[in-house]
């Protein structure tokens, strides 16, 4: 069964400093992997996807994953971090079982930023 | 063009009662998807719908929990008679094909 592991409920970084936010998956097949992003009040928002092409995966507002089978991760990056990026970030996975129609989440992590 | 709508955006019920949540999909999206965050947990698939027809509804936690999609356009989640244990944030999303879902902000459902 698929599932989703976000390492650290909170992150709080410094304004300009690096963001890392960490998700580890386990599937039995390769999977499709996802970030969302949920600013208050609003829905989720799709940062980015890896769907088995490139394993470094560039998506809106400088963010950026990259897939390591070898670790089954999906670790999300941006190198400077503005204060418009706190908001609550989610890891996902779906899998060609379900027609890559059902996304299993991560439990969250909320990004602070500090100026 | 219009987004994912979602109606309530809160509601507060007590134990026992009825309630019934909303989704408006983009328009054109046959696929809907319900999901529901318990507080502080992940965010949990309930069910998808194709057009009209229930395509997995493996997440619906149990028969107090009814989703329906007539026409293929909007859908509702009812919830009969509702739980504490139902409260949380239950989230619609729609697509086109495959890869990308977009999301409701979610109804915040509280049971007193």
């Amino acid at each position: 069964a698929q599932s989703v592991t976000q390492l650290g409920s909170h992150v709080s970084v410094s304004e300009g400093a690096l963001v890392l936010l960490r998700c580890n998956y386990s599937s039995s097949v390769p999977p499709y992997l996802f970030w969302y992003v949920q600013y208050p009040n609003q829905g989720l928002q799709l940062l980015l996807k890896y769907t088995s092409a490139a394993t470094l995966v560039k998506g809106i507002n400088g963010f950026e994953a990259e897939f390591k089978k070898s670790e089954t991760s999906f670790h999300l990056t941006k190198p400077s971090a503005h204060m418009s990026d706190a908001a609550e970030y989610f890891c996902a996975v779906s899998e060609m079982n379900t027609g890559f129609q059902k996304l299993v989440f991560g439990t969250g992590t909320r990004l602070l930023v500090s100026p | 063009e219009a987004g994912v709508t979602q109606f309530p955006s809160h509601s507060v019920i007590e134990k026992g009662q009825t309630v019934t949540l909303r989704c408006d999909p983009i328009s054109g999206h046959d696929n809907l998807y319900w999901y529901r965050r318990v507080m502080g947990k992940e965010i949990k698939f309930l069910l998808h719908f194709v057009k009209e027809s229930k395509q997995d509804e493996s997440g619906m936690p149990n028969n107090r929990f009814l989703a329906e999609r007539t026409g293929g356009t909007y859908s509702t989640l009812k919830v009969q008679p509702a739980e504490l244990e139902d409260s949380g944030v239950y989230f619609c999303a729609s697509s086109l094909g495959q890869l990308q879902q977009y999301f409701g902000p979610g109804t915040r459902l509280t049971v007193t």
